[in-house]
């Protein structure tokens, strides 16, 4: 099983509709992190949250929430999707003890908004 | 601005030259870390390396190896006898001890490998 699971895989979804993606990791890790990827733009971030009481917006969060239900679980919500939300998302997590540690990825969500 | 720039959007390369994917960060924070991840047509990230900001040794695993070099603000990739199997997309990538390790991502380098 995947270290960090991002469900799900593919989705297609109307203009307006709200939509969540749920991410879970079992790595045991404390910090959690949203990104969405574009041709040519590389990876943004959206949102991250160091522990479960702590949520910052990253670089594009408009039109995004996000729920830290648990260590485990971050969702990423889209409200109301409009077109341009269609991307690829990737969830990650690090560990917050050491600072020399790389970012896990799950698989990616990818969303399509029509 | 940028906190990372990979200025190559796309390389092509016959197979078996070698080929260097150039990295260029930005930081003014003296404890940093730097990554290279790989993205195959597959999709997902698959991490390759890290480097803290104290240990400038290069380093090679096989046919890959990484230049770090604080002077010139880079961390360039070099794939050796390059093989069909290294098309993807690699992103650099910065993380800093002042930002409280946000990860900071170029916009990708994206290689194919002509049989």
């Amino acid at each position: 099983d995947a270290d960090v699971t991002q469900t799900p895989r593919n989705r297609i979804t109307k203009t307006g509709k709200r939509i969540m993606l749920e991410c879970s990791q079992t790595k045991g890790h404390d910090r959690m992190y949203w990104y969405r990827q574009d041709p040519g733009l590389g990876l943004r971030l959206i949102y991250y949250s160091f522990d479960v009481k702590d949520i910052n917006k990253g670089e594009i969060s408009d039109g995004y929430s996000v729920s830290r239900q648990a260590q485990a679980k971050f969702s990423l919500s889209l409200e109301s999707a409009i077109p341009n939300q269609t991307a690829l998302y990737f969830c990650a997590t690090s560990d917050g003890d050491s600072l020399n540690t790389e970012a896990f990825f799950g698989q990616g969500t990818r969303l399509t908004v029509v | 601005a940028q906190k990372v720039t990979q200025a190559q959007t796309e390389i092509s390369v016959v197979e078996k030259e070698d080929v260097t994917l150039d990295c260029v960060y930005e930081t003014r924070d003296t404890t940093y870390y730097l990554f290279w991840y790989k993205q195959p047509p597959s999709g997902e990230l698959v991490f390759l390396i890290r480097r803290n900001s104290f240990d400038e040794q290069n380093e090679i695993s096989g046919r890959y190896s990484w230049n770090f070099q604080k002077s010139t603000s880079s961390f360039n990739f070099t794939i050796t006898a390059s093989q069909v199997v290294d098309s993807a997309v690699y992103f650099c990538a910065l993380s800093e001890a002042i930002t409280g390790n946000q990860f900071y991502f170029g916009t990708g380098t994206s290689l194919t490998v002509i049989p």
